[in-house]
């Protein structure tokens, strides 16, 4: 079946130090791919998106993610943390049942040490 | 600037009550989203619309209907309300053509 598996429920990096989401997506043809940040009490917001093309994709707020199709994955980083990163991080992918439907990662929580 | 608003951020409810959320996107999309989240669940489709008076169940429609009357319009109800609906409602928009989503703040939900 046919799933998106973020491996890391919590991580806890220091501000300023480099940062990895990881997600691994399993789907028969060249997926689509997002990763998007929720802070406390808000909605989703898109941080980037994969379709087609160049694996690395550039995001918002420094963020960049590679596509590796040879492991599934589509990792989320980012150089250097600030703490205003701190949030909820969710990858989502397609739904090959119902295309009009995502399907995705039950989350990583991101917190930041000082 | 695309926008999806939720009518209510919080609201507090009896068990028994009938509620309604309600969404507005401004993007002309085709397509509407309710989700529901709770800790360690993730995301979890409750109904889903592709078109006015169209909708379609998600993997937890139970408890639910919605209400798509106007495009730009999505409405959640909770038919009787119980505890166990106690959550973060979250809506979102797509277009028929543009593969993500785009979300409301959320509707904190609570059941007494």
């Amino acid at each position: 079946a046919q799933s998106v598996t973020q491996p890391d429920i919590h991580i806890t990096v220091s501000e300023g130090a480099s940062l990895e989401l990881r997600c691994n997506y399993s789907y028969g043809a060249t997926p689509y791919l997002f990763w998007y940040v929720q802070s406390p009490g808000q909605g989703l917001q898109l941080l980037l998106k994969y379709f087609s093309g160049d694996t690395l994709v550039q995001g918002i707020k420094g963020f960049e993610a590679e596509f590796k199709r040879s492991q599934s994955s589509f990792n989320l980083r980012k150089p250097s943390v600030h703490w205003s990163d701190a949030a909820e991080y969710f990858c989502a992918g397609p739904n090959a049942g119902n295309n009009r439907k995502l399907i995705w990662g039950l989350g990583t929580s991101l917190a930041v040490n000082p | 600037d695309v926008k999806v608003t939720q009518s209510s951020r919080y609201l507090v409810k009896r068990t028994g009550e009938k509620v309604f959320l309600e969404c507005v996107q401004d993007m002309d999309h085709e397509n509407m989203f309710w989700y529901r989240q709770d800790p360690g669940l993730g995301l979890r489709l409750i109904y889903f619309s592709y078109d006015v008076k169209m909708k379609e169940k998600g993997d937890i429609p139970e408890g639910y209907s919605v209400s798509r009357e106007k495009k730009e319009r999505f409405s959640l109800i909770l038919e009787s309300a119980s505890t166990n609906q106690t959550s973060m409602y979250l809506c979102a928009s797509r277009g028929v053509y543009t593969g993500e989503l785009f979300f409301g703040e959320g509707s904190r939900l609570t059941v007494l």
